[in-house]
């Protein structure tokens, strides 16, 4: 039983690249979300999406883009990475209405230069 | 501004001692998360609190959440090193299964 699953693990960009996290789960979670954690700051919810096809913006949407084409994978993407970007990336994802807590990845730790 | 605070933002703390990390927040809480991180890693979720006055326990572990259900409390009985990290309260504020979360509380434990 796998859960949450984010890829890659780690990631270095240089400014102005593109990439891609992808996060998957295999639990038939229909909620699934993406924050990211900076010191201090706790975490920050970026993009959420409550069912395939469906995408909501968070706390911090601007300059990222997120998908939810199938049902278990949620991808976060990045068009045009920034210093200020540079963060540790999680990403979630719950039952609606289920009372036992949301399932975190391990994270995602991305570094722009 | 952020919707929860939590306090202390750092403690440190003698093995032993007992300790308390708040949570409050000015709006109701639909759903009130307790999480641990340990340093460079994911979320270990702890406790979940969501009627007024509810107190769960596990191990060494106990949260409370308050009758007006907008702070809740997390008790550490005779810390271990085990303890430390870094914890963080989420919560729904809004009953939109959508979570925000404190800036988190890092917890030091010295032998």
């Amino acid at each position: 039983n796998a859960g949450v699953t984010q890829t890659p693990k780690f990631r270095v960009l240089k400014t102005g690249q593109s990439m891609t996290l992808l996060c998957a789960q295999d639990m038939n979670h229909e909620y699934m979300y993406w924050y990211r954690q900076d010191p201090g700051m706790g975490l920050r919810l970026i993009h959420y999406s409550v069912g395939e096809g469906t995408t909501a913006k968070g706390e911090v949407p601007d300059g990222y883009n997120v998908s939810r084409l199938k049902k278990q994978n949620f991808l976060l993407g990045l068009e045009s990475a920034a210093p200020s970007q540079t963060s540790v990336y999680f990403c979630a994802s719950s039952y609606w209405g289920k009372a036992d807590g949301y399932t975190f990845g391990s994270g995602t730790r991305l570094t722009v230069v | 501004s952020q919707e929860l605070e939590q306090s202390p933002q750092s403690l440190i703390v003698q093995e032993g001692k007992n300790l308390t990390i708040n949570c409050t927040s000015s709006k109701t809480l639909y759903g009130l998360y307790w999480y641990k991180q340990k340093y460079g890693e994911g979320l270990i979720f702890l406790m979940m609190l969501q009627k007024g006055g509810e107190e769960k326990s596990h191990e060494k572990i106990t949260a409370k959440l308050d009758e007006k259900k907008q702070q809740s409390s997390l008790h550490i009985t005779a810390s271990q090193p085990s303890h430390a990290g870094i914890y963080l309260c989420g919560a729904d504020t809004q009953g939109a299964q959508k979570l925000v979360f404190g800036q988190g509380t890092r917890l030091t434990i010295n032998p």
